[in-house]
């Protein structure tokens, strides 16, 4: 089974471009979680989607967005970047059946650079 | 994250010693508690996780503790290698977000 994919890897923007982040969960899980990691604030949640529906959001500004398709496959889009959104964005997918009670899988990551 | 509060930051032990990492949280409604180790440059992985209707649950060198009254857990490890080396983060849910701890640097020395 593959694991979860997302893409891109790396990526550099400029303060006050948008950036829009791919994941593709393992197949059959519903649901997928977002989470920047910085070396400062460690894992921080940003929402969760289930049947492309928003279950969970976490303490983000608006500029953080997401989205879920049918196929499950989720994005995230940050607008008006800031030097502060430099960091490893993880998406990790799950079963899913109840909020919060099943691992985790996570990809492998995208970091983005903020110039 | 503000809602779990993870100790100590760091932790240097020699080979062969045993490793305990202690986490608070503040939603007593929690009732989920995983614990997910991340080598250097790769993912985090889950490696044990406990519910709250039992207090402990061992797998091999590692297990995990709960105390729901004082509402903490704490993960062991004992007869550390090596390979053990890794961040080790704990999580708990919390009014429907789901808050990692801040992550405890473990370095076992050979």
């Amino acid at each position: 089974k593959a694991g979860v994919t997302q893409t891109p890897r790396y990526l550099i923007k400029t303060r006050g471009q948008q950036v829009t982040l791919s994941c593709s969960p393992i197949s059959g899980h519903r649901s997928v979680s977002w989470y920047q990691q910085t070396p400062g604030q460690g894992l921080q949640f940003l929402f969760e989607y289930f049947s492309e529906t928003q279950r969970n959001k976490g303490n983000f500004p608006g500029r953080f967005s997401g989205r879920q398709f049918s196929n499950s496959r989720s994005e995230m889009n940050v607008s008006t970047l800031e030097l502060g959104d430099s960091a490893l964005y993880l998406c990790a997918s799950s079963l899913g059946q109840g909020t919060w009670d099943g691992e985790l899988f996570f990809g492998e990551g995208s970091r983005l650079t903020v110039l | 994250g503000e809602n779990v509060e993870q100790h100590p930051s760091t932790l240097s032990v020699q080979e062969g010693d045993s490793a305990v990492i202690k986490c608070t949280y503040s939603d007593s409604a929690s009732n989920y508690f995983p614990w997910y180790k991340q080598e250097l440059g790769k993912r985090p992985q889950l490696i044990i996780d406990i519910r709250s209707n039992v207090g402990e649950k061992k797998d091999q060198r590692i297990a995990v503790t709960l105390n729901k009254t004082a509402k903490h857990f704490s993960l062991h490890i004992t007869e550390t290698q090596p390979e053990d080396s890794a961040v080790y983060f704990c999580a708990a849910p919390a009014r429907n977000k789901f808050y990692f701890g801040s992550g405890t640097k473990l370095n076992v020395k050979p």
